[in-house]
């Protein structure tokens, strides 16, 4: 059973286009992020929901718009691709309380190529 | 306010050799620490993490990092390169193990040579 899984993997789409990119946990966890890596391999957080809750919103531009309908699920709708959206985009999650607090759990990237 | 800022994007060791990363962090509250290692399309998995117990935490496949406050350092060391050790690494910073953030660096990426 996958930990923190994301759907799809890859997604290659055209500039204006709308696409999501859903992520579950089976962890019991309770904060999930999500990531933005890009081609050099920076990790840049976008987004945190704690107990379905939006707590850490960065600078992203508004055409991201996170959703999370339950604990277990983190959903990542973005508006009007543009090229420089072109990333891996990780879900994690992570424990509130105990001995691996704190810890992030990853999904295995979902690849997002706008052309 | 956290940073963490690993010096060497790119560090090569023959087989057998030490490994050695290294993280320095900047946080306005004692921090806790991590590093992940993330091999090629893949998601980032933990290695090891300081919580404020033991200075000296020892990690997965071999890999330990000691914390020294004096000099905000977070280095990462292997006493013996394997192959399977070629990889991305980074080290991260959060302010608190709850519903917060975790900062990362750069990364470094380690080239094994046989």
């Amino acid at each position: 059973d996958t930990a923190v899984s994301q759907t799809p993997k890859y997604l290659v789409t055209q500039m204006g286009n709308d696409k999501s990119i859903k992520c579950e946990q089976n962890l019991g966890h309770d904060t999930m992020y999500w990531y933005k890596q890009d081609s050099k391999k920076f990790l840049k957080i976008m987004f945190s929901y704690n107990n379905k809750e939006l707590i850490i919103n960065e600078t992203v531009p508004n055409r991201f718009s996170p959703k999370s309908p339950d604990k277990a699920h983190l959903n990542l709708h973005i508006n009007s691709l543009e090229l420089g959206d072109s990333a891996v985009y990780f879900c994690a999650s992570s424990r509130n309380g105990g001995n691996r607090a704190g810890e992030l759990f990853f999904g295995e990237g979902s690849r997002l190529t706008v052309l | 306010a956290q940073s963490v800022t690993q010096l060497g994007s790119h560090v090569s060791v023959s087989e057998g050799a030490l490994v050695l990363l290294r993280c320095n962090y900047s946080s306005s509250v004692p921090p806790y620490l991590f590093w992940y290692v993330q091999y090629p399309n893949q998601g980032l998995q933990l290695l090891l993490k300081y919580t404020s117990a033991a200075t000296l935490v020892k990690g997965i496949n071999g890999f330990e990092a000691e914390f020294k406050k004096s000099e905000t350092s977070f280095h990462l060391t292997k006493p013996s390169a394997h192959m399977s050790d070629a990889a991305e690494y980074f080290c991260a910073v959060r302010l608190n193990t709850n519903a917060g953030k975790s900062t990362f660096g750069d990364g470094t990426t380690l080239t094994v040579k046989p």
